[in-house]
């Protein structure tokens, strides 16, 4: 009930199109849905970030779209850039004191240029 | 700028001999993470401090520790490194506790087992 399930795998995009990855979840308790970002070699940063009381937030190309009653949340990358190719984790954590964050398996995309 | 700083940023140890990696921030944050991750894999939370509050996760081995003597610093002790702990060992921060608070991570230590 804790897990967070994540898709697909790898992705492979070409640039210029949209790339969409998708999370689900089993734990209702969740109310705060962030994704991270990680590029080689590097730390995950926090990209965006959701709590369900909105349906979709957007910051720039990506948006998150959020479905409460699916328990099904994705990530949608516009105008795929080659800078865009990391690793996007999807999490999922309660909004109170000392409770860690849950993540997916992680999604590898690559961006043809 | 703030930030989260980890050194070494690779290690190479031998099976069983003990190694400490270190952790700083600059952020001021009261709460800091050691998560590992290994290949294609998501990060997996070891322990974190609540300030001087240690909390360990139920599956993390007793061959790992932490240590925080002050605010800024944070080291992760493996007592005897298996072939398993291979794997990058990542620092993150926080300003307190609260799922909803942004996660800050270093840029990670690879450790490697010979």
């Amino acid at each position: 009930q804790q897990q967070v399930k994540q898709s697909p795998q790898s992705l492979i995009v070409q640039k210029g199109g949209i790339s969409i990855i998708n999370c689900a979840y089993e734990n209702t308790a969740f109310d705060y849905f962030p994704w991270y970002q990680q590029f080689p070699g590097k730390g995950p940063a926090l990209l965006i970030a959701i709590r369900p009381d909105v349906s979709e937030k957007k910051e720039g190309r990506f948006t998150i779209s959020f479905n409460k009653s699916a328990k099904q949340f994705s990530l949608h990358i516009m105008d795929s850039q080659p800078g865009d190719s990391a690793t996007y984790f999807c999490a999922a954590s309660r909004l109170y004191r000392d409770d860690k964050i849950i993540f997916g398996k992680g999604t590898r995309l690559h961006i043809l240029p | 700028d703030a930030m989260v700083i980890q050194n070494p940023r690779y290690q190479v140890t031998q099976f069983g001999k003990p190694v400490t990696l270190s952790c700083s921030q600059t952020l001021n944050h009261n709460v800091m993470y050691w998560y590992q991750q290994k290949s294609s894999q998501a990060p997996k939370l070891l322990f974190h401090y609540y300030d001087k509050d240690f909390n360990n996760e139920a599956d993390t081995p007793d061959n790992f520790q932490s240590r925080r003597p002050n605010t800024s610093f944070c080291f992760l002790d493996i007592r005897s490194p298996g072939l398993g702990d291979a794997a990058m060992y990542l620092c993150a921060t926080s300003r307190d506790g609260a799922g909803g608070n942004e996660q800050f991570f270093g840029p990670g230590t690879r450790l490697t087992v010979l």
